[in-house]
């Protein structure tokens, strides 16, 4: 199976814009899960969808959002953009519907904001 | 904020030898994860240890895991060269949401 693939790989904005990335997990996985790391603050959960629907979400300001589409491929979001919004975005499948259990990630698309 | 904290920040060792580091975290888990990240990639699954064991093994990796202590670790034995890289633990909080520590970096020295 192919693995979980985001586009754009490398991306640069300039403050107020706005972005959008884009995630394709493993076939047959139906979660979701976004991520964003920068060196300050590390490993951050943003939000996570299921067939669809948001069922979790981290603590960021809602210039983040995000989705899911029926073939369980998700975008990310990102408003006005500024400059602590770069960083490292990461997309992770998983198979399960209840509890996370191994979540597959992608290379990441790295953001830079100028 | 980060509930699993890693320790050391920082580990450097000699081809060969073992590696630990240790986790700790702060609430209730249904099951911890170790994660491995190289320079600016995606992260590898490691190992998932539920709540209920105390100790998996994965090839050259054990994780232990102590519910009382709010803590696990992850032994690396035999270290390679391409075990150099960023672990990080992570838990979940609720049933959808993974929490991941700051992370220890790894380097294996030749």
């Amino acid at each position: 199976k192919a693995g979980v693939t985001q586009t754009p790989r490398y991306l640069i904005k300039t403050r107020g814009q706005q972005v959008t990335l884009s995630c394709s997990p493993i076939s047959g996985h139906r979660s979701v899960s976004w991520y964003q790391q920068t060196p300050g603050q590390g490993l951050q959960f943003l939000f996570e969808y299921f067939s669809e629907t948001q069922r979790n979400k981290g603590n960021f300001p809602g210039r983040f959002s995000g989705r899911q589409f029926s073939n369980s491929r998700s975008e990310m979001n990102v408003s006005t953009l500024e400059l602590g919004d770069s960083a490292l975005y990461l997309c992770a499948s998983s198979y399960t519907s209840e509890a996370l259990g191994e979540q597959f990630f992608g290379p990441g698309t790295r953001l830079t904001v100028l | 904020s980060q509930q699993g904290e890693e320790d050391p920040q920082a580990l450097s060792i000699q081809e060969g030898e073992n590696a630990t580091m240790n986790c700790s975290y702060k609430t209730s888990i249904n099951n911890l994860q170790w994660y491995r990240q190289n320079s600016g990639r995606g992260l590898v699954h490691l190992i998932l240890i539920r709540s209920n064991e105390r100790e998996k093994h994965s090839g050259r990796l054990r994780v232990t895991l102590d519910t009382s202590k709010k803590s696990s670790s992850l032994l690396i034995t035999a270290s390679r060269a391409a075990d150099t890289a960023s672990y990080f633990c992570a838990s979940i909080q609720g049933a959808q949401k993974l929490v991941f520590g700051q992370g220890t970096r790894l380097t294996i020295n030749p």
